[in-house]
């Protein structure tokens, strides 16, 4: 079945340092939606990726979908505290509810 | 606009006792509804996800089930709970198209001793 893979599972980073988490698919995903879960809550949806090379930005998040649809990336500059938690990317192929990677749970060092 | 709202926060079961954990939307009609799992290290692992009133599709083979009886109600179940049943379990909620966001009540904690 659908498989979604994200990584790092964990990432500590100085405050005002750059961090990335990475999610891959064993197949072709329709689209991709990222999540961050703050520590004792529940996951809050971030955004959608749907076309191939999709590139959206949030603030100082910036999301991409790879051009075969196989893998996706969130990207924040210069962290702060505020960024703490854990991003949860999911994934489609067909018709079919989201398939969740295990996370990446950040820390960030003030 | 809609609300989700999911019961108890925390619990607390011995094994083998009974389980049964509640969610309802409100605000929306017909709306996908799906439970989730999460446990440490494993993410969010998708349990149970109903369409429409009745209609119940199971993800993961295991002691624990799901009932919709009406149609902004969704209803975990157990009979008899296992150790590993422990976590935090998750109700969401989207419109009826699976490219649709989903949104989350703000979980149950289950810890079986």
């Amino acid at each position: 079945g659908q498989q979604v893979m994200q990584i790092p599972q964990y990432q500590h980073v100085q405050e005002g340092e750059d961090f990335t988490t990475y999610c891959n698919s064993s197949t072709t995903l329709s689209n991709i939606q990222w999540y961050k879960q703050r520590p004792g809550g529940h996951p809050v949806f971030l955004i959608q990726l749907v076309k191939s090379g999709e590139v959206k930005k949030q603030k100082r998040l910036t999301f991409q979908f790879g051009e075969a649809k196989k893998n996706s990336s969130l990207h924040i500059t210069a962290t702060q505290t505020t960024d703490v938690g854990t991003y949860f990317c999911g994934g489609r192929s067909g018709n079919t509810p989201l398939v969740f990677g295990k996370g990446t749970r950040l820390s960030v060092i003030a | 606009s809609q609300t989700i709202h999911q019961w108890p926060a925390t619990l607390v079961q011995p094994v083998g006792s009974p389980l049964s954990l509640e969610c309802t939307v409100e605000g929306t009609s017909n709306p996908n509804l799906y439970w989730y799992r999460q446990a440490a290290g494993r993410g969010l692992q998708l349990l149970f996800y109903s369409v429409g009133i009745g209609q119940i599709s199971s993800e993961v083979p295991q002691n624990l089930s799901a009932s919709r009886p009406q149609d902004r109600q969704f209803i975990l179940s157990s009979k008899k709970l296992l150790l590993s049943d422990s976590g935090f379990y998750l109700c969401a909620w989207s419109v009826l198209d699976f490219n649709s966001p989903l949104h989350f009540g703000n979980g149950t904690r289950l810890t079986v001793t």
